[in-house]
């Protein structure tokens, strides 16, 4: 089955213990992204990847780290987490389609999500 | 810049009716794209459906319908004969030819009430 797999689904951390949110994909895609959802805010990128060992800042990446060392995997690393991070995180994967000339993402296929709480 | 408005914070209508979700995208680009998604209380985010600039066609699928009118920048998403099960949260985005990040609105949420 294709799928984007996050682990964990929920984590509780305490400030400054550095933590890794898992991010893997099954389809062979070249894009990948991390996402935080918080209420009324929807859906912010963080990072992204084009392709392996390729990754670019989004909207708020900071207090954050990725890496791309395989295409299936992306993990989001939290190097001294803060309470101010408290979200819930998706991980999300595509690939790249051509269309009368242009070039562009396929629909996002997103991981179940992970609940991140820092007190 | 770019920029997707989702003016409708929440709505909520009773089972049975029809209801219509504004996206209005803004963009000097010719050639985009528009997504709709959605998520339902268990959280997942779920595709809906993509259009491209240069299909202006209206799209039904089931009790789902799409109207897209670059006229006016928008893209509105209707339910029709709305059961409970379409309570969720929907994100309208937008993305570009240029690159291939998604501008997200803020995200509606829809409560169907039996």
């Amino acid at each position: 089955e294709a799928q984007v797999t996050q682990n964990p689904r929920y984590l509780i951390t305490v400030t400054g213990k550095k933590l890794t949110v898992t991010c893997s994909q099954n389809m062979n895609h070249e894009y990948m992204s991390w996402y935080r959802q918080d209420p009324g805010l929807g859906l912010r990128q963080i990072y992204y990847s084009m392709n392996v060992e390729v990754t670019d800042k989004g909207d708020v990446p900071e207090g954050y780290k990725v890496s791309r060392k395989e295409k299936r995997n992306f993990p989001l690393i939290l190097e001294s987490p803060s309470p101010n991070q408290t979200s819930l995180y998706f991980c999300a994967s595509s690939f790249f389609q051509q269309d009368r000339g242009s070039s562009y993402n396929s629909p996002l296929h997103f991981g179940n999500g992970t609940r991140l709480t820092v007190t | 810049a770019q920029k997707v408005t989702q003016a409708q914070t929440e709505i909520s209508v009773v089972e049975k009716e029809d209801v219509t979700l504004d996206c209005v995208y803004e963009t000097r680009d010719t050639t985009y794209y528009l997504f709709w998604y959605k998520q339902p209380p268990s959280g997942e985010l779920v595709f809906l459906i993509r259009r491209n600039s240069f299909d202006e066609q209206n799209e039904i699928s089931g009790r789902y319908s799409w109207n897209f009118q670059k006229s006016t920048s928008s893209f509105n998403f209707t339910i029709t004969a709305s059961q409970v099960v379409d309570s969720a949260v929907y994100f309208c985005a937008l993305s570009l030819d240029s690159n291939y990040q998604l501008i997200w609105g803020a995200g509606t949420k829809l409560i169907i009430k039996p």
